[in-house]
């Protein structure tokens, strides 16, 4: 079975540039979850999708949005690019949503990730 | 607001057996989950607690007492590929949300 992929690997933009970053999930997954990774923050939850719905969210400002089609695939798009946004950006699939799965943790599996760079 | 410690860095002998701590202030506690993170790899989930007591997974067992805030990771039979980060992790429930807040990750260098 193949893996979460994430479209593309590496990324260079401009500060006030707007980027599309793309995660294909395993297949029969309908969960995808998206973080941001720092140096200095560390791992950091964006945004959770479920059929095609945002299940949770993280504490990032309104620039970081996202969406999921009816493949399950996920788009996550970050509007006026901030130095601060070049990061390593994963996604993460799972079979079940968060909220279904509170006793028994639904496993997720990470992609190799984005990593962009805001210049 | 949330609140994980776990330490920065570790190091311990090929074979031996190795504990990593994670304490935690949160509300809404959902779950506490471990992951694995080689340098320059995604992370790979380990563990996860949401009741207290000790899961065991091969040479990988973690522990939680929710009174205390308080997780362990403990890895036995240490081999040199153990070397990664290892990510303490904690869910709550907020507004109707479920939000994991991880720790900044413990550096564990296995040596011969």
């Amino acid at each position: 079975k193949a893996g979460v992929t994430q479209t593309p690997r590496y990324l260079i933009k401009t500060r006030g540039q707007q980027v599309t970053l793309s995660c294909s999930p395993i297949s029969g997954h309908r969960s995808v979850s998206w973080y941001q990774q720092t140096p200095g923050q560390g791992l950091q939850f964006l945004f959770e999708y479920f059929s095609e719905t945002q299940r949770n969210k993280g504490n990032f400002p309104g620039r970081f949005s996202g969406r999921q089609f009816s493949n399950s695939r996920s788009e996550m798009n970050v509007s006026t690019l901030e130095l601060g946004d070049s990061a390593l950006y994963l996604c993460a699939s799972s079979f079940q949503d968060t909220r279904s799965s509170r006793l028994a943790y639904n496993e997720q599996f990470f992609g190799p990730g984005t990593r962009l760079t805001v210049l | 607001g949330q609140n994980i410690d776990q330490p920065t860095e570790m190091t311990a002998t090929e074979g031996a057996i190795v504990q990593i701590n994670c304490t935690y202030q949160t509300s809404g506690f959902n779950g506490l989950f471990w992951y694995q993170q080689h340098a320059g790899e995604a992370p790979t989930f380990l563990s996860y607690n949401v009741l207290d007591g000790l899961e065991e997974k091969g040479r990988f067992s973690s522990f939680l007492s929710r009174s205390k805030g308080y997780s362990y990771l403990l890895l036995k039979e240490l081999q040199m590929k153990d070397s990664a980060s290892y990510l303490c992790a904690v869910r709550s429930a907020s507004g109707g949300s479920y939000i994991p807040t991880f720790g900044r990750g413990t550096s564990l260098i296995v040596h011969p």
